[in-house]
């Protein structure tokens, strides 16, 4: 049982560039959200979703686009890249939207230079 | 809308000693509050989750927390601290979907 998969674990990009953030999960969770951490601000909700072809807005997603096409994959998309976006990125899943615990994959650290 | 936060950001403990780390929060309605743990270069661990019942709360690894309505805090406790237990600590709140993350807070446990 894999969990929440993310790839790349790495990345550095030039600014202005795009790149897509994968995130699978085998648990057929019906919730995924991507988060960012910074030093200092703990871990800030970019987007999330409470199922298949639904998604919304978190706290920071400027800068960012998600879709949902099946119950398995949640791609972030970094549209233009900038400096402000070098952080840590985390997908999450949990089983329901509402009071269950979240599982986080291993992270991609991206950096923009 | 729903917050937590930790207002430390470094907690120091000697191994063996009991620890705290401190969290509170602000809700609307019912809390659905949770811990987290992450070591270096891994994603966040589920500890122990709140949502109605006993105040007191026990998790994983020997840790517990005191849900406190009336002070509305949850701090998370463990009687005899080991250094495997050095690591970022998070507090969280879910409502409606979101869950909210406090800013951390890192524990340190010296041999």
């Amino acid at each position: 049982n894999a969990g929440v998969t993310q790839t790349p674990k790495f990345q550095v990009l030039k600014t202005g560039q795009s790149m897509t953030l994968q995130c699978a999960q085998d648990m057929n969770h019906e919730y995924m959200s991507w988060y960012r951490q910074d030093p200092g601000m703990g871990l800030r909700l970019i987007h999330y979703s409470v199922g298949a072809g639904i998604t919304d807005q978190g706290e920071v997603p400027n800068g960012y686009n998600v879709s949902r096409s099946t119950t398995e994959d949640f791609p972030l998309r970094l549209l233009s890249a900038a400096p402000s976006q070098t952080s840590v990125y985390f997908c999450a899943s949990s089983l329901s939207p509402m009071n269950e615990k979240l599982f986080f994959g291993s992270g991609t650290q991206l950096s923009v230079l | 809308a729903q917050s937590v936060a930790q207002p430390e950001d470094q907690v120091n403990v000697a191994e063996g000693n009991p620890l705290t780390v401190k969290c509170t929060y602000s809700v609307s309605g019912n809390p659905y509050l949770f811990w987290y743990v992450q070591y270096p270069n891994r994603g966040l661990q589920f500890l122990l989750k709140y949502i109605t019942g006993d105040n007191l709360v026990k998790g994983s690894y020997g840790f517990e927390a005191e849900f406190n309505k009336s002070q509305t805090s949850f701090h998370l406790k463990k009687p005899s601290a080991l250094v495997s237990d050095s690591a970022l600590y998070f507090c969280a709140v879910r409502d409606e979907g979101d869950m909210r993350f406090g800013a951390g807070t890192r524990l340190t446990v010296k041999p």
